[in-house]
């Protein structure tokens, strides 16, 4: 059983707000992700992280930013949300070695008003 | 760079029955890691099931198995005697497993296929 938490859950908020995306992992994982998944979509990656000050963009654009200041911490943040940012934001964690998988947190379902 | 097409949008089974569901890929990669998840409604992503390029046998993870045919690069996953609560998208995805490379760390999933489960 992985343990990653991302919170919050659910978020409804207005356009121009700022947000920040918390997820947090407690299993010492040097590598962390964000994606991006539409409803009913494949997940793209926005963002990853292959350890403390390390930050990388992914395939997909996003205006969003990430921070790595502690190994177990990796939140996301968007400065001012807007309703194209509306989606559902799903953070995961991988220790590294060739066989090792992404666990995945439960996500944060946004919708931007 | 790397490519997973999942071509069934929906499939339907029967409680009890096994199901296939398909997954292609395309790589450039010399070694690389085929990954299942399974996402129901609630929307966590749930890790079923991984095989490696370079394994001489199919994987299996209880009633899930991977039925892989690399010199066709397919990697389809078999659910035998389906639950209802097996009803989820199941996304299939790839990275690379040579450390150093641009995939690596990195997973490409493709568009999911949802299964719906009767009774």
């Amino acid at each position: 059983e992985a343990d990653i938490y991302q919170t919050p859950r659910y978020l409804v908020i207005g356009t121009g707000k700022k947000i920040t995306l918390e997820c947090s992992q407690t299993m010492g994982h040097d590598k962390m992700y964000w994606y991006q998944q539409d409803p009913g979509m494949e997940l793209h990656l926005i963002h990853y992280s292959y350890g403390v000050n390390s930050t990388e963009k992914g395939d997909l654009s996003s205006e969003s930013t990430v921070s790595r200041i502690r190994t177990e911490h990796f939140p996301l943040t968007l400065e001012s949300a807007r309703p194209s940012h509306t989606s559902q934001y799903l953070c995961a964690s991988m220790r590294t070695g060739s066989w090792e998988t992404q666990y995945f947190g439960p996500g944060t379902r946004l919708l931007v008003l | 760079a790397q490519k997973i097409t999942q071509t069934q949008p929906g499939m339907f089974v029967q409680e009890k029955e096994a199901v296939t569901l398909d997954c292609t890929y395309d790589t450039s990669d010399p070694s690389y890691g085929l990954f299942w998840y399974k996402q129901p409604s609630s929307g966590e992503m749930i890790f079923l099931i991984y095989q490696g390029s370079y394994d001489q046998q199919n994987a299996t993870e209880g009633r899930y198995s991977l039925n892989f045919q690399k010199a066709r690069k397919s990697a389809n996953l078999v659910i035998s005697a389906s639950q209802l609560g097996d009803s989820a998208m199941y996304f299939c995805a790839m990275r690379g497993l040579h450390a150093g490379g641009t995939s690596y760390g990195k997973l490409t999933f493709g568009q999911g296929t949802i299964l719906t489960v009767h009774p």
